[in-house]
Formats: structure tokens, sequence, C-alpha cells
């Protein structure tokens, strides 16, 4: 098993510019999640899903689009590039418990953004 | 929105002294789970609480859920140099199902 993979590893973009961040699992995973890590800030939430056509938005969703046509992928859309987006992005999959809450997330080795 | 903090941010401690983090939730949690981060890599579950007053030990690492499911904490005995990265809680509150949400770490630093 590859786990759960991300590419690329490194991107620089320039302002305005989109592109699209790629996640894979082979784990066969409802749950997938993308997170953005800053200095200082922990990991936010920016996107969610828990199963194929079913997204919801995290804690900073705005900038960004996601969907979820199979289960195995779950691609991050950056749809016009910002400086405030450079962070090292991380997406992780899991099982959801039957009666909620959440179960152990598996993270990718994730993708460092530099906006200029 | 839920918030989740955590305290210290950083802390150094020479090797073989103890460590502990806390973390805080602005919400009931469904669960916590604590993940590790080594430098330049990707967090790393370490354990799961569910139940209300939980405790769970890992050889020296010790675990606790607080009875109001608001707060928890890590407490490593004897630190090691490979105890030393980022250590973060995480969890959905009450309701919140997949909806997690990750403390703002606590970074260890050991000095050998």
């Amino acid at each position: 098993n590859a786990g759960v993979t991300q590419t690329p590893k490194f991107q620089v973009l320039k302002t305005g510019q989109s592109m699209t961040l790629q996640c894979a699992q082979d784990m066969n995973h409802e749950y997938m999640s993308w997170y953005r890590q800053d200095p200082g800030m922990g990991l936010r939430l920016i996107h969610y899903s828990v199963g194929a056509g079913i997204t919801d938005q995290g804690e900073v969703p705005n900038g960004y689009n996601v969907s979820r046509s199979t289960t195995e992928d779950f691609p991050l859309r950056l749809l016009s590039a910002a400086p405030s987006q450079t962070s090292v992005y991380f997406c992780a999959s899991s099982y959801v418990p039957p009666k909620g809450g959440s179960n152990e997330q598996f993270f990718g080795p994730g993708t460092r953004l530099t906006v200029l | 929105g839920q918030q989740v903090m955590q305290i210290p941010q950083y802390q150094h401690v020479q090797e073989g002294e103890d460590f502990t983090t806390y973390c805080n939730s602005s919400t009931t949690l469904s669960n916590i789970q604590w993940y590790k981060q080594r430098p330049g890599g990707h967090p790393v579950f370490l354990i799961q609480l569910v139940k209300s007053g939980e405790v769970k030990k890992q050889k020296r690492l010790t675990f606790q859920f607080g009875e109001a499911k608001k707060n928890s904490s890590l407490h490593i005995t004897a630190t090691q140099t490979t105890d030393v990265g980022t250590y973060f809680c995480a969890g959905p509150r009450v309701g919140g199902y997949q909806k997690v949400t990750f403390g703002t770490g606590t970074k260890l630093q050991v000095i050998p």
C-alpha cells in the first residue's frame, strides 16, 4: 500500500495563477481532508469529504475548491493564487466511524507551495 | 467556531526531564486524537481517547481526556532526543462528525 500520496512536493506560483494539488489514497477510506499548515498556527482544515460526491467546507475554505468523484482521489484547486496561500498543504484520509466522531487520520507527505 | 488551544507553544527540556502539553477546546469533543510531527515531516497518529476521564499509556507517554471532554494532556516521562517534534491534539466537536479541528501544537526540543 502506498498510503496517501500527494503531488507535487514543491510548487512556486505567481499571483493569479491557478493550479491543482493532487491527493490519492489506496486504503479505501471514506473520509479525506485538506489542511494547510502555517508557522505557529497548527493545521487548519480547508475542505473535507465523507465519500464520493460529498464535500464540505472546513475552517478556511475561501480561495479553494474541491471535488470527490472517486473514493481514491481528492484534488484541491487554487482558483487564483495569492501570496496569503503560501503554506504547506497536507492531505489526509481515514475510515468513518459508524456512530460519528472521528478516526485516525493518515497524512500524505505534503506539498510546499510558494505564491510570489 | 471551534477553537483548540495548546500550551505551551514551545518547550525546551534537558534529556531525561519530563514534559507535559495541555490541550483545551472551546467546545465539547466527541473524541480526541494526538499526533506527532517531526521537523520537516507530516503528522503521525499517536492515540485516540473517547471516554470522559480516559487515561491511556504508551511506554513513556501518558494521555488523558478530561471529565468534561473539553481538555486533554500528554505527558512524556524521561524525555529522549527521539521525542523531538511538534505534538498536536485534534478532535471533532460533539455533532461535528468528521470536521476535525487541530490544536495549535506544542513544539518540543530536547537538549542532550
